[in-house]
């Protein structure tokens, strides 16, 4: 059974640029939340989205977004890029319905803006 | 939000049994405490989960207080693989209406041979 993926891996940007991320999760997962990490702040929920729709937004502006496809794929968008943005970005996928929720996370795509 | 609160460190002999601590004192009644560990360049990977008794798999057991405002992740033998760093979270169980997911930073666990 394929895992959560995740891509690009790996990206470099500079500032005032825009990035998009794409992560597929598990054939069956309905819900994708997003996550950033990064080593002064740790992990941060940025989002969760189900069946398309976003259920719960993290603390952070609005320059962050995100989507959910009828596939149940997700994209999360970063405009006006900040030197504060690089981090590594995770995504996680599960199954609602199951009870406890297990959270399957991706590799991750990391990002470096300059 | 509920939030939990863990060691930042945490140090171990290879081949001992390692016990991560945890408190979650606003835990409610649907939620289930998760344990989740990530390795150096990797993503998080699920260890265990319960909700109101202990629970054990290939991996490791979890012992929920009976209050449920604390728990506590045992490895039952450290081995060098198992440095990583350890994250308790809460999660809520049912399919309805999510909350933000709290990790906080979570306890560096060191194996030492």
């Amino acid at each position: 059974k394929a895992g959560v993926t995740q891509t690009p891996r790996y990206l470099i940007k500079t500032r005032g640029q825009q990035v998009t991320l794409s992560c597929s999760p598990i054939s069956g997962h309905r819900s994708v939340s997003w996550y950033q990490q990064t080593p002064g702040q740790g992990l941060q929920f940025l989002f969760e989205y189900f069946s398309e729709t976003q259920r719960n937004k993290g603390n952070f502006p609005g320059r962050f977004s995100g989507r959910q496809f009828s596939n149940s794929r997700s994209e999360m968008n970063v405009s006006t890029l900040e030197l504060g943005d690089s981090a590594l970005y995770l995504c996680a996928s599960s199954v609602p319905s199951s009870g406890a929720n297990v959270l399957t996370f991706g590799a991750g795509s990391r990002l470096t803006v300059l | 939000d509920a939030k939990t609160t863990q060691p930042n460190s945490m140090e171990s002999n290879e081949e001992e049994p390692v016990h991560l601590p945890c408190n979650h004192s606003t835990i409610s009644g649907t939620d289930y405490i998760h344990w989740y560990r990530q390795l150096p360049s990797q993503g998080p990977e699920y260890v265990i989960h319960g909700l109101t008794s202990n629970v054990n798999n290939r991996m490791a057991s979890l012992a929920i207080a009976e209050d449920r405002k604390s728990s506590t992740l045992i490895l039952h033998r450290a081995t060098l693989r198992d440095a990583a760093v350890y994250y308790c979270i809460l999660r809520e169980g049912s399919s309805g209406s999510a909350r933000q997911l709290t990790f906080g930073s979570g306890t560096q666990l060191t194996v030492l041979p």
